[in-house]
Order: C-alpha cells, then sequence, then structure tokens
C-alpha cells in the first residue's frame, strides 16, 4: 500500500501557484519524498525529491514540514501543460527499489 | 537513445492470444521495472531487473506473465493466453544504478494492451 495521502483533486487557475499537499505521517528516517506526474497517455515524469530541506529545481518546489510527516509541492506559474496526476511517493533513495504509487491528485490547469 | 522506448504503443490482442512487449531503456541504465496501470489507478509493480538478474517478481500477477532481459539491456514482458482483465497500460522504467537515482526512474509512453 502506498505510504502517502494525497487529495483525489485539485484546480488552479493559469498563471497562479498550484500548491499540492502529501501527507506522510509514517515516513522513516532514511526515506525520501519523490514527486511524480503523469499527463494523458504519457508515463510518469520525474519532478523532484527531497530528503528534510526544501528543494527548487527549474520545474517545482518542494517543501517538507520539520517533522517530515507532510510536504508540498509548488508548481510557482502554473500552465495548462501542468494538467495531470501528480504522485508523492516515498522510498529509501536508490535506482534499485520499487515506486509505489497511490492515487496522486488530478491537478486541472484552468485557463 | 535519449529516453526508454516501448513497443509496440498499442496493441490489441484476441482472448487466448500471447503477446510480447519490449522495452529499450536508456543505454547503462542498471535497473529496469515493469508496471501495470489499470484505467484509472496508479501504476502498479510488476518485476524488478538489476543487469540481466531478475530480482523481484513479486508483482507478477499469475504464471501467465513473465519478464526477461537476457543481455542486461532490452527487456520482454510476455503475457501466454491473454484474458480480459490484462487490458491494461504496460509502462517500463529504468534508473542508472542500484545506490543512486538523483534524478529518479525515467519512463517509457508506455504499451496499451486491449485484450477482446
Amino acid at each position: 500500500d502506498a505510504k502517502t495521502t494525497q487529495p483525489p483533486s485539485m484546480d488552479c487557475a493559469e498563471g497562479r501557484a498550484a500548491n499540492l499537499p502529501c501527507n506522510h505521517s509514517t515516513i522513516s528516517g532514511n526515506e525520501y519524498v519523490y514527486w511524480y506526474r503523469q499527463i494523458h497517455s504519457q508515463g510518469p515524469q520525474y519532478i523532484i525529491h527531497g530528503l528534510k530541506n526544501n528543494e527548487t529545481n527549474e520545474m517545482a518546489s518542494l517543501i517538507i514540514t520539520e517533522d517530515r510527516k507532510s510536504s508540498t509541492l509548488i508548481l510557482p506559474h502554473a500552465t495548462l501543460r501542468d494538467t495531470a496526476v501528480y504522485y508523492c511517493i516515498v522510498l529509501t533513495q536508490g535506482g534499485s527499489e520499487k515506486l509505489v504509487f497511490g492515487k496522486g491528485t488530478k491537478l486541472t490547469v484552468n485557463p | 537513445g535519449a529516453g526508454v522506448s516501448q513497443s509496440p504503443r498499442y496493441k490489441v490482442a484476441k482472448r487466448g492470444q500471447d503477446v510480447a512487449l519490449r522495452c529499450d531503456p536508456i543505454s547503462g541504465h542498471v535497473s529496469l521495472f515493469w508496471y501495470q496501470q489499470a484505467l484509472g489507478q496508479g501504476p502498479e509493480f510488476l518485476t524488478y531487473f538489476q543487469n540481466e538478474a531478475q530480482l523481484d517478481k513479486s508483482g507478477l500477477p499469475s504464471d501467465r506473465f513473465f519478464a526477461e532481459r537476457p543481455e542486461g539491456s532490452v527487456s520482454t514482458l510476455k503475457i501466454q493466453r491473454t484474458q480480459q482483465e490484462d487490458s491494461a497500460v504496460y509502462l517500463c522504467a529504468s534508473s542508472l544504478a542500484g545506490d543512486r537515482a538523483d534524478y529518479g526512474y525515467t519512463f517509457g509512453s508506455g504499451t496499451r494492451l486491449t485484450v477482446v
């Protein structure tokens, strides 16, 4: 079973920030928080990951609470192309570990 | 290649037919995963290879499902005697190594299998 909880759907206006929450209250000390998204008819795409510090890359920012029990993915200026299902996943950093997907959050960016 | 390539993109099979789905991972990627994604659901793990070794096949739903990666690069997922419940998108993912994945896993676009 997935170790994370996400709202099933969210809406955001184009050009505004999209803030996607994720709860992972049972995360252990050596587990990272990963975010992937899946645009319709495509495979999941890696977005960002972090352990305890906030992270930022060209796609998004990841804010992790101090107790690490929850996190928020921020898309600073959402575009229509950001409409997708967003998955929050926890795992030990390593290329040999299988990803366990939950149902994710369906983000719809509206014009 | 630049990404993970899967073929065919779409496959329609008659119930009882055998099918073979191909995955070409990114060159040099050691780890390779297969996932099954039913309509409206998140991907579910099927099996994992490290080079040519199949280290985890716990997600394969039945003995009709078989995967191989004989030379540690291209992988094939075979489904024998297909049934309607096998209809799904089959995704392949690869990653650089067993102990570091700073850029996560790279997924292909999948093969959509429809069993009629």
